[in-house]
Formats: C-alpha cells, structure tokens, sequence
C-alpha cells in the first residue's frame, strides 16, 4: 500500500514568515494529494490539493507544488498568520490502495506573534 | 455546501458496553463512508470502508467484531464499538464521499470523541 511521509513533525515560524511542509510517497500510481488543516479537536479541512498532472497550484497564501518523478509535495504557506497556527496533514490517493486515503503523521505549526 | 453530522460529539461509558456513533450526510447522498481513529497527536487511521447495502471492508488490524459497521441508507452510516475498554478511547471522525464522485473527495464529519473508563 501507499506510505507517505510528513516532515517536520514539529514548525515554528514567526508571523508573516513562511512555513514549509514536505511529504513524499511510495506509491508511482497516487495521483491526487490532499492537505488538510486540523484544529485542536476538530475535523481535518481540505485546503489545498494537487493532481499529478500538475506541478504547482496556488490560492492566496497557499501553495503546493509536486515533483512526480521524486514522489514528493510540498505545502508553502506564505505571510503566516496566528490563525495559521494547527496540524497540517498531506494525504496521498491510489488506485492502487483502493483510492484510499493515505496520511503523514502531521506538522504541528505553531506561528509566534 | 457538503456536512456530515455526527452524533454524539462525546461519550463517555464504563469499561465493557457498547457505544454507538451515527455519521450522517445532511444535504447529499452517499455510497461510500469512511470511518478513522485519531488518537492523541498522531494521524488519522483508516478503520473500514463502508459502502451502502453492503458489508464494510476493514482494514488490516482492525477487528470487524469489535467495531460493528451499518451503511443501510445513502445518508447514515453507524459505528458501534462493543464491549467497549479504556485502549478504545480515542477520536472516531467519519467522511463521507458524494454519490457520482470519486473517492477523492470526502466531506469530514466534526468527530465524536470517546472515552472508556
């Protein structure tokens, strides 16, 4: 099955910095790559997310970019904010898998004002 | 926009009964639900698939016994834990994905978050 990996488990950035996170996956046949914000004791929320057929998407102050043929993404967050401080987690699909969900562990982020 | 309810948001039972959770989509139907564990810090875990009118699929390590699965409608789907004990306390969240889409998008629900004394 897909495995994917979350890097860091852990980031602290000072407001309006950026935030990186980066993950990588096992499985050459994931073509759809999620992330999700999470708030202490609260359901994920889709924030962003990326095909394989695309290299790089961008929303305001999200982006994500994907290297296929490295199997990895990352998520930039940019100007951080306060409220930008949750769990980040990426996801990985798979036919493979079913078209199951995939997670990283999480990126605890926490932004100091 | 898409919800999925779930109910209750916390229980609390003693060591040995059976808890019940409902997952519901409130404004679209469907086939296919999923159902995580999320323990304290870590990520979510896939417990089982459900599929309306048909058995769950579990996946490996996750007793179909213990953690008892119904989808009988497009719009609810249940998670019963049963002879429930204090390592079964965790956040259930569910997800639901709308009938004509691909698995790729589901819609979480806020979570019921259990504990077993």
């Amino acid at each position: 099955g897909e495995n994917v990996e979350q890097h860091p488990s852990t980031l602290s950035v000072q407001e309006g910095d950026s935030a990186v996170i980066k993950c990588t996956y096992s499985d050459s046949a994931s073509n759809y790559f999620p992330w999700y914000k999470q708030e202490l004791g609260k359901r994920p929320q889709l924030i962003i997310d990326i095909r394989s057929n695309v290299g790089e998407k961008k929303d305001q102050r999200i982006a994500v970019t994907l290297n296929k043929t490295a199997k990895h993404f990352s998520l930039h967050i940019t100007e951080t904010q306060p409220e930008d401080s949750a769990v980040y987690f990426c996801a990985a699909i798979s036919r493979s898998n079913d078209y199951k969900l995939s997670f990283g562990a999480g990126t605890t982020v926490t932004v100091r004002a | 926009g898409a919800v999925v309810s779930q109910h209750p948001s916390r229980v609390i039972c003693k060591s040995g009964t059976s808890v019940k959770i409902e997952c519901r989509s409130l404004d679209f139907q469907a086939t296919t639900m999923f159902w995580y564990r999320q323990f304290p810090k870590q990520s979510l875990m896939l417990m089982a698939t459900s599929n309306e009118g048909s058995k769950a699929t579990y996946e490996q390590g996750v007793e179909k016994d213990k953690f008892l699965i119904n989808h009988a409608s497009l719009t609810l789907s249940t998670l019963t834990v049963t002879s429930a004990h204090p390592e079964d306390s965790s956040f259930y969240i569910c997800s639901a994905s709308p009938l004509g889409t691909s698995q790729e998008t589901q819609y979480f629900g806020p979570g019921t978050r259990l504990l077993v004394l």
